[in-house]
């Protein structure tokens, strides 16, 4: 049963171009989310994260967009540039739990 | 760098053996997390422990199992083991034993790869 789900594994994007990456949930109780990027050979590093009393953050080129109703998210990045092609997982949690749901993750590619 | 040590970075051993990964997290955090992930999958969360005590469970195998040390290390031990269980094995330590807010984000080691023959 995977609570949270990204249902494209990889994503081409133009160098220069937006870049956006999305993400669903199933689970109501999740209420921070948390997004995490990764390169081969290295663990995952920490990007972004958004509460559920907020539907925007962002962060230099970044922005996490975060719809409840609807229990999506995602991640936007402008403009992407070649060191953003990496996986990126999306994560959720409850306010009181301490463990993290990963999604399967999304394969960023940037291409000249 | 991330502050976060694993070792080994690779091992390779036999189905029915046990092996022990090992993990220090950075300085001052005192929680530790070990996550599983398999190919072309997602990070599964295995357990947590806070300060010396387990604080969560995820999915972890009962052939698995895991301890924090007083000098808060961590040491995940996998018996038994099968082919199915060749994996990449993350930790991951923060400040505190709960998500959010910021200050309990989650900083991962580069982790161990496991191939059982």
């Amino acid at each position: 049963d995977q609570q949270v789900k990204q249902n494209s594994p990889s994503l081409s994007v133009q160098e220069g171009r937006i870049s956006i990456l999305n993400c669903d949930y199933t689970n109501s109780m999740f209420d921070y989310f948390l997004w995490y990027k990764k390169y081969p050979a290295e663990g995952p590093t920490f990007l972004i994260s958004i509460s559920s009393i907020k539907d925007k953050n962002e962060d230099g080129r970044f922005t996490v967009f975060l719809n409840k109703s609807a229990k999506h998210l995602s991640l936007h990045i402008v403009p992407s540039q070649p060191g953003d092609s990496a996986v990126y997982f999306c994560a959720a949690s409850g306010s009181s739990a301490s463990k993290i749901i990963f999604g399967s993750g999304t394969r960023l590619s940037i291409r000249p | 760098d991330s502050g976060v040590t694993q070792t080994p970075k690779h091992l390779i051993t036999a189905t029915g053996q046990r092996v022990t990964l090992r993990c220090s997290p950075r300085s001052g955090d005192l929680s530790v997390y070990w996550y599983q992930q398999s190919l072309d999958q997602g990070l599964q969360f295995l357990i947590q422990y806070y300060n010396g005590e387990e604080r969560a469970k995820g999915n972890i195998l009962e052939r698995f199992s895991a301890q924090q040390f007083p000098d808060l290390h961590s040491e995940l031990n996998l018996s038994s083991l099968e082919l199915g269980d060749s994996a990449l094995y993350f930790c991951a330590s923060s400040v505190g034993g709960r998500v959010g807010f910021g200050y309990n984000e989650q900083f991962f080691g580069p982790g161990t790869r496991l191939t059982v023959l």
